[in-house]
C-alpha cells in the first residue's frame, strides 16, 4: 500500500477559485514534500515541511501538516489556468532512509 | 544554467535488447536517483546514489543496472531481463539524501 496518498486523485475547478489536496501517510516521517508534474515533464519541488512544522506558506501556495492524524495538505489560492499539474506528496520516513511518492492529485483549472 | 538533463527524450527498444539513458547534473549535488513513472502512477525509486563509486537498489532494482564513476553522471541501463521496461524514466538529484529534488525532463521508453 502507499506510504503517501493522495485526495482526491482529481480535481476541477474555475480559475480564481482555491484548490485544496489532501496527503494522508502511515508511518512516522521526518519531513513531507509537495512537488507539481506538467503532463510528460520532470517533476518540480514546490515546499518541503518537516515534521516538527505545522504550517509552510510559498506565494499562493499554504502547506499543512498534522503529524497525530498523520495527515497534510496543499492549498492553491486564486488558481490560475496554468497551474492545471499533477501535484505529488512525497514523505521521508524518519529515519531518513527512504521517501516515498504518493500517486498524485490531477488538478484541471479552467479559464 | 545549472540543472540536471536525460538524454533522448524519447527512446524505442526491440525486446531483448539493452539501453542505456543518460543523466548529468552541473548542480554539484553528491546525490542522484532514478524514478520509474507508469501512467497515471506515482514515482517508483529504482537506484539511488549518495556518493560517488557507490550506490543502492530501490523498491524496484530488478533488470535495471547503474554506474556513478563520477559526480555527475549517473546512467541507467534497461537490460533485457526487465519484462515490463516501457515507462517514463525520471532521473532526480539533491545536496543530500531525500532533500528537496531537482528533477530532469525524463525519458520516455516503449519497447517494440
Amino acid at each position: 500500500s502507499q506510504q503517501g496518498e493522495e485526495d482526491p486523485q482529481a480535481l476541477s475547478i474555475q480559475e480564481g477559485e482555491n484548490a485544496t489536496m489532501n496527503c494522508s501517510y502511515k508511518t512516522s516521517i521526518n519531513n513531507l514534500q509537495w512537488y507539481r508534474q506538467n503532463s510528460g515533464r520532470g517533476l518540480v519541488h514546490l515546499i518541503l515541511i518537516r515534521s516538527n512544522e505545522r504550517e509552510k506558506h510559498s506565494g499562493r501556495l499554504r502547506v499543512t501538516l498534522d503529524t497525530s492524524k498523520k495527515s497534510s495538505s496543499l492549498l492553491i489560492t486564486a488558481s490560475r489556468a496554468a497551474d492545471t499539474a499533477s501535484y505529488f506528496c512525497a514523505t521521508v520516513s524518519s529515519s531518513g532512509d527512504k521517501l516515498t511518492f504518493g500517486t498524485g492529485t490531477r488538478l484541471a483549472v479552467r479559464p | 544554467d545549472g540543472g540536471i538533463t536525460q538524454s533522448p527524450k524519447y527512446l524505442f527498444r526491440k525486446e531483448g535488447q539493452n539501453v542505456t539513458l543518460s543523466c548529468e547534473q552541473n548542480l554539484n549535488h553528491d546525490a542522484m536517483y532514478w524514478y520509474r513513472q507508469d501512467p497515471g502512477q506515482g514515482l517508483r525509486l529504482i537506484y539511488y546514489s549518495q556518493i560517488v563509486n557507490d550506490f543502492q537498489k530501490g523498491d524496484i532494482a530488478e533488470g535495471y543496472s547503474v554506474s556513478r564513476e563520477k559526480k555527475e553522471s549517473f546512467p541507467l541501463t534497461v537490460t533485457s531481463a526487465q519484462k515490463n521496461p516501457t515507462a517514463f524514466y525520471l532521473c532526480a538529484s539533491s545536496t543530500a539524501r531525500y532533500n528537496e529534488q531537482f528533477f530532469g525532463p525524463g525519458t520516455r521508453l516503449t519497447v517494440l
